[in-house]
């Protein structure tokens, strides 16, 4: 069971904007640990759509954001297209226990 | 900008080990640390620990701990991960991933293609 929720799943029709959250707790993203997203196609490996918080690496659209603020992150991606639709999960670090690399539960993001 | 190439897919018995591989190419290897993450059927994405690939440091989730082993080979760049202690729980494809610290939160801006390991009788 991840410390990281997420929505299960979020639709919108092309062009539309959707949002996926990242909620968390003071020992990870509420301490200000960074937060990373991925994006999962079905049957490939995850690729990184955002690196600490609010990067973009290079050759991801400029559709695709990212924010954190409090205890939570959130992903936003504007003018929806059908290549969006996939899995993604935010990432972070967690202090508690012993500490380590945590993911989020996942999204599924679903161009209706 | 790099590749990581896994292993194939393994069949494995309750209670074996099994052991993954995941070859660098494209990049200076010790410059970049390597973790494990795996993903279950239908499930989410689970990280499994690190290795720096500079001086073989390894840094495990608590959930792993005693049961698995990350190596390096820095002569043929070459990243492994032994899981032992097999049960039907671990089927999942495993995925080595490239990180550019060994800070346990850092992302992962290369990833294999994975590795499918099944655990069954």
């Amino acid at each position: 069971q991840s410390v990281l929720t997420q929505p299960p799943s979020v639709s919108g029709a092309p062009g539309q904007r959707v949002t996926i959250s990242c909620t968390g707790s003071s020992s990870n993203i509420g301490a200000g640990y960074d937060v990373h997203w991925y994006q999962q196609l079905p049957g490939a490996a995850p690729k990184l759509v955002i690196y600490r918080n609010t990067n973009r690496p290079s050759g991801v659209p400029d559709r695709i954001s990212g924010s954190k603020s409090g205890t939570s992150a959130s992903l936003a991606i504007t003018g929806l297209q059908a290549e969006d639709e996939a899995d993604y999960y935010c990432q972070s670090y967690d202090s508690s226990l012993s500490g380590a690399g945590v993911f989020g539960t996942g999204t599924r993001v679903t161009v209706l | 900008q790099g590749q990581l190439a896994q292993s194939g897919g393994e069949v494995k018995k309750p209670g074996a080990s099994v052991r993954v591989s995941c070859k660098a190419s494209g990049y200076t290897f010790i410059n970049y640390h390597i973790a494990w993450v795996r993903q279950a059927p239908g499930q989410g994405l689970e990280w499994m620990g690190r290795i720096s690939t500079d001086n073989g440091n390894t840094y495990y989730a608590q959930k792993f701990q005693g049961r698995v082993t990350m190596t390096t080979d820095t002569s043929t760049t070459t990243a492994y991960m032994e899981l032992r202690g097999l049960r039907s729980d671990d089927t999942a494809v495993y995925f080595c991933a490239r990180a550019t610290s060994s800070y346990e939160g850092d992302h992962f801006d290369n990833w294999g293609q994975g590795t499918l390991v099944t655990v069954s009788s």
